[in-house]
């Protein structure tokens, strides 16, 4: 079974530019998510998607973050403009569903440096 | 969000050695624990899903102890081998369903 796949592994930008991850979840996962890892804490979540519908997007910063999963598979996250304190590893995770103690499995993550 | 903790933020062990280090949360509203282990460069790996107070969960060398009136969590490294250096995470489940990640444990074991 293939895991949760991510890319860009890296990505090193500018401050005020624009960036953009991409995630392909485990094949028959419905619930999908998107974390923040800063350096020295735990991930935080940022989105939780059932399906092509959001759950939970609280912890999102929404006048620079925007995340969509439009078909109820892939999804993207964006940043725009990005800050330096948008430095973090961006890790995405599959589950079967999100209303049972189901584990998360998780992507290798994208690394964003901001300069 | 639960406010967890995990003790100590890193560790080195002698191969061979073993080890153990905890994870704290609030034990109201409880409803599971994870433990991940993940190395560098690789995906967070699920370990142990516990839900009751008293489990015991193991894995070859890892093994994972659970209170849930206290709010604690043990795990325990046997034996350390090099391929265990990496960060262990834990994360609370509350009533909610909604995961809290502690900062983690990163392990470095050295031959």
């Amino acid at each position: 079974e293939a895991g949760v796949a991510q890319s860009p592994r890296y990505k090193i930008i500018e401050k005020r530019q624009s960036v953009a991850f991409w995630c392909n979840p485990i094949s028959g996962h419905a619930t999908l998510y998107w974390y923040q890892q800063i350096l020295g804490q735990g991930p935080k979540l940022l989105i939780q998607f059932q399906n092509n519908g959001v759950v939970d997007d609280s912890q999102l910063p929404k006048d620079r973050f925007s995340a969509e999963r439009l078909k109820g598979v892939d999804s993207t996250l964006k940043i725009q403009p990005a800050k330096l304190e948008d430095s973090a590893v961006y890790l995405c995770a599959s589950s079967l569903a999100g209303t049972a103690p189901g584990t998360q499995y998780f992507g290798p993550g994208t690394r964003l440096l901001v300069l | 969000i639960l406010n967890v903790e995990q003790s100590p933020q890193s560790l080195h062990v002698q191969e061979g050695d073993s080890t153990n280090f905890t994870c704290s949360f609030p034990s109201s509203n409880f409803y599971a624990l994870h433990w991940y282990r993940w190395e560098t460069a690789k995906s967070p790996e699920a370990l142990f899903v516990m839900t009751l107070n008293g489990d015991e969960k193991k894995k070859g060398r890892i093994s994972a102890t659970l209170n849930t009136k206290e709010g604690y969590s043990y795990l325990y490294i046997k034996g350390s081998q090099p391929e265990d250096s990496a960060t262990y995470l834990c994360a609370p489940r509350s009533n909610d369903y909604k995961l809290s990640f502690g900062a983690g444990t990163t392990v470095t074991v050295r031959a």
